[in-house]
């Protein structure tokens, strides 16, 4: 199976800011990488797919990059509902998430 | 508008047998791959199951494989997952999604609310 690690795993942070959170696999992936917002009791909801590709109605502060084994996920300036724990997951082979990354108020 | 809305789940004992079911409105059922996702308590998240718009092929995590069955009635619109043999690992919200596909790329566009697998003696 392919591995995906997130780094942070956690980070506080404040309305406006910049986030980014990044995201390794333990091969290359090439472009088959999606990224998931879950807030707490509600079902994952996919931001990006295919590394850089917004998703139909999320919002355009949200943005992917990468290819081959390093991706990031960047949150331009972080808005109240952005407060969330986020997951990469690979397309590549049978589907893997990584652990997340839980974005919370500072 | 999309829907999955997954049923069935409970609490049960090891070695215990359950089927949760996924109902699924808003787009031509048969003509999309389903999924079973996982997360525990606490945890990440965990994919379980995949089977194909036709049923004709299904794809198991290690985890699960040989005590869990995916399996879809395209008539009825629904997904299933039969889970026997459960452990107290198994215990998690079971999420129904459903597979996107654009040229050779697959992402879950979709999700349903969960369902709560409780495994415990």
């Amino acid at each position: 199976d392919i591995q995906m690690t997130q780094s942070p795993s956690s980070l506080s942070a404040s309305v406006g800011d910049r986030v980014t959170i990044t995201c390794r696999a333990s091969q290359s992936i090439r472009k088959f990488l999606n990224w998931y917002q879950q807030k707490p009791g509600k079902a994952p909801k996919l931001l990006i797919y295919a590394a850089s590709n917004l998703q139909g109605g999320v919002s355009s502060r949200f943005s992917g990059r990468g290819s081959g084994t390093d991706f990031s996920l960047t949150i331009s300036s972080l808005q109240p509902e952005d407060f969330a724990t986020y997951y990469c997951q690979q397309s590549y082979s049978s589907p893997t998430f990584g652990p997340g990354t839980k974005v919370d108020i500072k | 508008e999309v829907q999955l809305l997954e049923s069935g789940g409970g609490l049960l004992q090891p070695g215990g047998s359950l089927r949760l079911s996924c109902a699924a409105s808003g787009f031509t059922f048969s003509s999309y791959a389903m999924n079973w996702v996982r997360q525990a308590p606490g945890k990440g998240l965990e994919w379980v199951s995949t089977i194909s718009a036709s049923g004709g092929q299904t794809f198991y995590a290690e985890s699960v494989k040989g005590r869990f069955t995916i399996s879809r009635d395209n008539s009825k619109n629904t997904l299933y997952l039969q889970m026997n043999s459960l452990r107290a690992e198994d215990t998690a919200v079971y999420y129904c999604a459903k597979y996107a596909v654009a040229a050779d790329l697959e992402y879950f566009d979709y999700w349903g609310q969960g369902t709560l697998v409780s495994v415990s003696s």
